[in-house]
């Protein structure tokens, strides 16, 4: 079936610095990815979503300057969390759709952040 | 807009007995309607997944769910729980732009 890795499964950063996530389609094309951030014991929040080889259109409220995604091949994205606070310690999850099945969401497992 | 509505925070069950799980959804179309399962510091994996057709749908693990349209219900059911069933399960409604909405989700306890 279709896999979709997520690295690192946690990260531990300074505050200030930048962190880069990424989400790697392993055995089909991802035309479209999906971001989420997820606070503990709450559901998942949609942060933004990316086509392949286009700009990625973030949800209201999400930052677009401190959440970077880029999409720039069909098997990767990533979501770059630049000049980090502890505020934005969490739990992020990306998610790929391929062609050919709109409805097929294939979840990678999982980033945890912690700034300190 | 779309919504999707889990009414149970938390639901302990015993090892061997029944689970159902609910979930209410609003939307305007025919609603593409999921259940997924997270376990702790994991991503979510699809126990089923419901488009149109036969209402009960039968997913992996031993999962089913039925649609009632008349109740904008989509209500998940294991007959015979086991402890690695313990998770949180999260029922999910596409919008019209293929995003999913999520519900709050249920985390699900399995006592012995």
């Amino acid at each position: 079936g279709a896999v979709v890795s997520q690295h690192p499964s946690w990260v531990i950063c300074k505050s200030g610095t930048s962190v880069k996530i990424e989400c790697r389609s392993l055995d089909f094309q991802a035309t479209t990815m999906f971001w989420y951030r997820q606070f503990p014991k709450q559901s998942l929040m949609l942060m933004a979503t990316s086509n392949e080889g286009s700009k990625a259109t973030y949800e209201q409220g999400v930052e677009k300057d401190k959440f970077l995604i880029n999409h720039a091949s069909l098997t990767l994205s990533t979501l770059t969390v630049t000049s980090a606070h502890p505020e934005d310690s969490s739990f992020y999850i990306c998610s790929a759709r391929g062609r050919g099945d709109p409805y097929g969401y294939t979840f990678g497992s999982g980033t945890r952040l912690t700034v300190v | 807009a779309q919504s999707v509505t889990q009414p149970d925070i938390h639901i302990t069950v015993s090892e061997g007995a029944s689970l159902e799980l609910r979930c209410n959804y609003s939307y305007g179309a025919t609603p593409y309607l999921f259940w997924y399962v997270q376990s702790p510091g994991q991503g979510l994996q699809l126990l089923l997944k419901y488009f149109s057709g036969d209402t009960l749908v039968q997913g992996i693990k031993g999962f089913e769910a039925e649609f009632k349209r008349s109740q904008s219900s989509f209500n998940l059911r294991k007959p015979s729980v086991h402890w690695s069933d313990a998770a949180e399960y999260f029922c999910a409604v596409t919008d019209s732009w293929g995003k999913l909405q999520f519900g709050a989700g249920t985390q699900v306890v399995v006592t012995p």
